[in-house]
């Protein structure tokens, strides 16, 4: 088992551009999570989704932030336009069904928006 | 509503000393509890957990036990190594998603 995947590692934009990034989440799992961490908030939940569905994104900063889930293996989160204030590391984890067995956090993608 | 504290950091020890991280939460009902580690440059990996009140989580040395009468749940490891050295987070179930502590920074030095 490969784990949760996320892409890139790192990413280094300017201020206005448009960035996305990638998460892979365990086969079989049926729970997707979009984390931030900063030093400032420490981890915050942006959305999740179950079964590929938006459940709750109420942890979303503004409307430059959307995510989708169009299948089961697949997962974005984008930020359009970027800003210096996004700047953070982007974690993705996934959990089978309940959360009893807790979460598999990928390795993250550190963002820095210059 | 739900919530997670834990002790502020950072906690700096000599090798072989003992650990605490305090935790405590509040939460409907009897949620179950998690201990994850965070390595410099690395995600979150789970630790321990607990699924009951009085369950003791273990892993790699580090206990921790769910207290339901105190509302808590701390980590402790009787003999820390340098490479223990790293951010830890104590987090619960709410149901739909984990909420997760401010995490506790461990220096261990030999």
């Amino acid at each position: 088992d490969a784990g949760v995947i996320q892409s890139p590692r790192h990413e280094v934009t300017e201020m206005g551009q448009e960035v996305t990034l990638r998460c892979k989440p365990i086969s079989g799992h049926n729970s997707l999570f979009w984390y931030r961490q900063t030093m400032m908030r420490g981890l915050e939940l942006l959305i999740y989704f179950n079964n590929n569905v938006p459940i709750d994104d109420s942890g979303m900063p503004e409307d430059r932030f959307s995510a989708k889930m169009p299948n089961a293996s697949f997962s974005t989160l984008k930020i359009q336009p970027s800003e210096p204030r996004d700047s953070a590391v982007y974690f993705c984890a996934s959990s089978p069904r309940g959360l009893i067995h807790g979460y598999t956090f990928g390795s993250g993608t550190r963002l820095t928006v210059v | 509503g739900n919530s997670v504290t834990q002790m502020e950091g950072p906690v700096t020890l000599s090798e072989e000393a003992f650990l605490t991280i305090n935790c405590t939460y509040t939460a409907t009902g009897y949620p179950s509890l998690f201990w994850y580690v965070q390595y410099p440059g690395e995600g979150l990996q789970l630790l321990l957990k607990a699924t009951k009140a009085d369950d003791k989580g273990s892993n790699k040395g580090f206990e921790a036990t769910y207290r339901k009468e105190t509302t808590s749940f701390h980590l402790e490891k009787g003999s820390v190594q340098v490479s223990d050295s790293a951010v830890y987070f104590c987090a619960l179930d709410a149901g739909t998603a984990l909420i997760f502590g401010k995490g506790t920074t461990l220096s261990v030095s030999s």
